[in-house]
């Protein structure tokens, strides 16, 4: 089955600096690969996502990369707020399953203003 | 419009026991999906019910058990409870299986 590793566990960034999480995959059939960002005590909410026909999407201060032949993604996040803390999930399914994900295990995101 | 709901939000329960947790999806969404997230770790998938039928379910014993309703809300149930059963429980809704996941708030579950 899929399996998806997330690094790092993690991550402190000044405010206004750049922040990367790296995910990678193993199943080669995943086709869909969503983000979502987990504030303390609150539902994971989806920021963004990327299906594999593409390599790259973005939406203002976020964007993923894919690569599918090294079977990894990434999320961006330009220009950190505070309001940017939380826990981001990197995850992978098959778009005919999307209710079926596979999650990483987070990335704890601190910005300090 | 109500987002995904779920009852209870925090229960506390003893190992042997067994409890059910519910789940109302958004309207009009006719798939739901079944999370368990221990404390520091990422969700992990129990089951997808679309149409009243189990679409998917994840590595979890035959100790858990869930349905979807004709209303397309849903019951997880978890039999003779054990102290790593402790975690957040979230429903999720789609439209379709090929749909964006919306998650609800989870139900808190302590196993003692």
């Amino acid at each position: 089955g899929e399996n998806v590793e997330q690094h790092p566990s993690t991550l402190s960034v000044q405010e206004g600096d750049s922040a990367v999480i790296k995910c990678t995959y193993s199943d080669s059939a995943s086709n869909y690969f969503p983000w979502y960002k987990q504030e303390l005590g609150k539902r994971p909410q989806l920021i963004i996502d990327i299906r594999s026909n593409v390599g790259e999407k973005k939406d203002q201060r976020i964007a993923v990369t894919l690569n599918k032949t090294a079977k990894h993604f990434s999320l961006h996040i330009t220009e950190t707020q505070p309001e940017d803390s939380a826990v981001y999930f990197c995850a992978a399914s098959q778009l005919r399953s999307q209710g079926n994900l596979i999650f990483g295990k987070g990335t704890k995101l601190s910005v300090k203003p | 419009d109500a987002g995904v709901t779920q009852s209870p939000t925090h229960l506390i329960k003893t190992r042997g026991q067994q409890v059910t947790l519910r789940c109302s999806p958004i309207s009009g969404h006719k798939s739901v999906s079944w999370y368990q997230q221990v404390l520091g770790q990422g969700p992990q998938f129990i089951f997808q019910y679309y149409e009243k039928e189990e679409r998917g379910r994840g590595n979890f014993p035959d100790r858990f058990s869930a349905r979807q309703f004709p209303n397309y809300s849903s019951e997880l149930n978890v039999n003779a409870l054990l102290l790593g059963d402790s975690a957040l429980y979230l429903c999720a809704s789609s439209l379709d299986p090929t749909g964006e996941l919306f998650f609800g708030e989870g139900s808190r579950l302590t196993v003692l």
